[in-house]
């Protein structure tokens, strides 16, 4: 079965800052990965999705994240922090058997001036 | 335009009433979504509909009633729900129910049951 852990809830940084958000999954098939972005009271947008191809992947804003097999990780990472960053980030593995989406239980991140 | 429209944004009902959600997609999309969001929760699905048929229900209770009229349309139709069916109703769709595809959400009805 398939199933994802965000390690954190809640991520605070200062803008200018690094950001990690975290996220292992565990999938008995070849997964495809992907994070989410939803700012308040709105729909999600995706930042980047993993499909096999290259480990290291980019996205929008600048994030990116690397899939590591071994680690059975996804974490996302970004260089320099923006207010606009501020929001909640959702981690979702899918299941190539059942069609199905499985999503984290997301990480909200805080940017403090 | 990769947008999903969602309509209305708010919707207040009382438990007796009859209304509908509206999602609509210009992507030549083939699969569409429905997904309930509480509070500080991820989204959970409920139905899934591939090239117009309904292809997964998540044990969706029977007040929740999904249609999807033609590809580019999804309607949710609301009857007798309860204060607990209060949430966030998002709409997405995808190229096809691969899911190597990623989704592609709507703003989404907040809606209210009074």
């Amino acid at each position: 079965a398939q199933s994802v852990t965000q390690l954190d809830s809640h991520v605070s940084v200062s803008e200018g800052t690094p950001v990690l958000l975290r996220c292992n999954y565990s999938s008995s098939y070849s997964p495809s990965l992907f994070w989410y972005v939803q700012h308040p009271n709105k729909g999600l947008q995706l930042l980047l999705k993993y499909t096999s191809a290259a480990t290291l992947v980019k996205g929008i804003n600048g994030f990116e994240a690397e899939f590591k097999k071994s680690e059975t990780s996804f974490h996302l990472t970004k260089p320099s922090a923006h207010m606009s960053d501020a929001a909640e980030y959702f981690c979702v593995v899918s299941d190539s058997n059942f069609n199905k989406f499985y999503f984290g239980s997301g990480t909200k991140l805080n940017v403090k001036p | 335009d990769t947008e999903v429209t969602q309509t209305p944004k708010h919707l207040v009902m009382g438990m007796t009433n009859k209304k509908s959600l509206k999602c609509e997609q210009h992507m030549g999309h083939r699969a569409m979504y429905w997904y309930k969001q509480k509070a500080k929760k991820p989204p959970e699905l409920m139905f899934v509909y591939s090239y117009e048929k309904l292809s997964i229900n998540e044990s969706v209770p029977s007040r929740f009633s999904p249609e999807c009229p033609n590809s580019s349309l999804l309607n949710l139709h609301l009857h007798a729900l309860q204060p607990e069916d209060s949430a966030l109703y998002l709409c997405a769709s995808s190229q096809g129910v691969l899911t190597s595809y990623e989704q592609y959400f709507g703003p989404g009805t907040r809606l209210t049951v009074t």
